[in-house]
């Protein structure tokens, strides 16, 4: 079965620097979740679209956005990268009408900020 | 924001054990899942719980919903090397906001 599928694996970037996360639903999917998961530490909720419209907002930076397009696709933005930036970034989705509210995850971006 | 705790938070324990993880809330969930992940990799569901006193089975993992539905239980009968992971719960369609608990990091020693 497809899953979802996020682009780059791997990231390395500076100080400052800007960077784009990609990430593919499942097919069928109309809702996307970003997660933000330090070393040691349980995913933190950044944010979420529903149907391309923003549904909620966790704990994501300011220098931080993120859109979901007409193929339901998602991209994180993230500029003036600090080095505490560093992290796996997952992405999620699910289909928003089902009451089971279950969500799959992709296999995660490393981001590495030096 | 819906607060989900487990507990244990480590849990190291040798091969053929048994282990029980708890995930616990003062909220109300339509459902809850449990999720495992390994290391550098996404969480990769386990179960989803809806109905209050629910008790799922997948082969040795066995996942109980709360009567309640705030708290939820993960037992392990004779944990194998292979069990080794961050065991998350998360409570589903009580908020708009995604909550997991703190994990449970397991190690399965052989």
């Amino acid at each position: 079965a497809a899953g979802v599928i996020q682009s780059p694996r791997h990231l390395i970037k500076e100080k400052r620097e800007t960077a784009t996360l990609k990430c593919y639903p499942i097919p069928r999917h109309d809702t996307v979740y970003w997660y933000q998961q330090g070393p040691g530490q349980d995913p933190q909720f950044l944010i979420s679209f529903y149907e391309k419209m923003q549904s909620d907002k966790g704990s994501i930076p300011d220098r931080f956005s993120a859109q979901q397009f007409s193929d339901y696709h998602s991209e994180l933005n993230m500029s003036s990268l600090e080095l505490g930036d560093s992290a796996l970034y997952f992405c999620a989705s699910s289909l928003g009408q089902d009451v089971l509210d279950e969500q799959y995850f992709g296999p995660g971006t490393r981001l590495t900020v030096t | 924001t819906q607060l989900l705790e487990q507990s244990p938070q480590f849990l190291s324990i040798q091969e053929g054990e048994n282990l029980t993880v708890y995930c616990n809330s003062s909220s109300v969930f339509s459902s809850l899942q449990w999720y495992r992940q390994e290391p550098g990799e996404g969480p990769v569901l386990l179960v989803t719980v809806v109905t209050g006193g629910e008790v799922k089975k997948l082969k040795r993992l066995t996942f109980q919903f709360g009567d309640a539905r705030k708290d939820s239980s993960l037992h392990i009968t004779a944990a194998q090397p292979g069990d080794t992971g961050l065991y998350l719960c998360r409570g589903g369609g009580g908020s708009y906001i995604p909550t997991f608990g703190r994990g449970t990091s397991l190690i399965v020693h052989p």
